[in-house]
């Protein structure tokens, strides 16, 4: 049963408009969201992140949104740069569970950037 | 620079061999982790381990052992019970619950493949 959902494999945008990658989650104990970035061959980087205390982080082009009562995350891109094409992963923990370090990972979504 | 460091980065076995993926960081981290990653797939967690000489199995544990001797080590062991062993390996580190507050930010190394002939 995956807990975190990115429904969306793949995203095409054009360079300069906003990108938004979707992540939807079943486990309401998730008290943390992360958004990861991801190179081929390369270890992921840790991009952004978000308590569910919040409805919105911001850093620099990249912002986070969280809906609690759907469930439901966004990270938006902008504007948007071809060095921005990667795989994005979206991850979530739950914090309060005691000794519980895990990030629980989507599969993905490969966004590319058109010059 | 602080950082961590898998080797190696590409590795072939045949089958039948069990092979040892190397992880070291200079992070100060307490918190070490193995994911593995398949195409089209999420990060999925073999093991991790929150202290020196304590590991805990994670979602896919099966063929794999790990050893947790010195906080800046935690090697993981590819077994011949793996039966799909051909994958992308990422050990990554964190500092543990309590040590910083927010979220429980993962840093990860480069990654090794593994192919099995």
């Amino acid at each position: 049963d995956q807990q975190v959902k990115q429904n969306s494999p793949s995203l095409s945008v054009q360079e300069g408009r906003i990108s938004i990658l979707n992540c939807d989650y079943t486990n309401s104990m998730f008290d943390y969201f992360l958004w990861y970035k991801k190179h081929p061959a390369e270890g992921p980087t840790f991009l952004i992140s978000i308590s569910s205390i919040k409805d919105k982080n911001e850093d620099g082009r990249f912002t986070v949104f969280l809906n609690k009562s759907a469930k439901h995350l966004s990270l938006h891109i902008v504007p948007s740069q071809p060095g921005d094409s990667a795989v994005y992963f979206c991850a979530a923990s739950v914090g309060s569970r005691a000794g519980s370090y895990q990030l629980t990972f989507g599969k993905g979504t490969k966004l590319s950037v058109i010059p | 620079d602080g950082g961590i460091t898998q080797s190696p980065k590409y590795l072939f076995r045949k089958e039948g061999q069990n092979v040892t993926l190397s992880c070291e960081q200079n992070l100060n981290h307490d918190a070490m982790y193995w994911y593995r990653q398949d195409p089209g797939q999420g990060l999925r967690l073999i093991y991790y381990s929150q202290i020196v000489n304590d590991f805990q199995k994670g979602d896919i544990a099966e063929g794999y052992s790990v050893s947790r001797e010195k906080k800046e080590s935690f090697p993981l062991t590819v077994t011949s019970a793996q039966k799909n062993p051909t994958a992308f390996y990422l050990c990554a580190s964190s500092f543990k619950k309590g040590q910083r507050s927010g979220a429980n930010v993962l840093t990860f190394g480069a990654g090794s493949r593994l192919t099995v002939l």
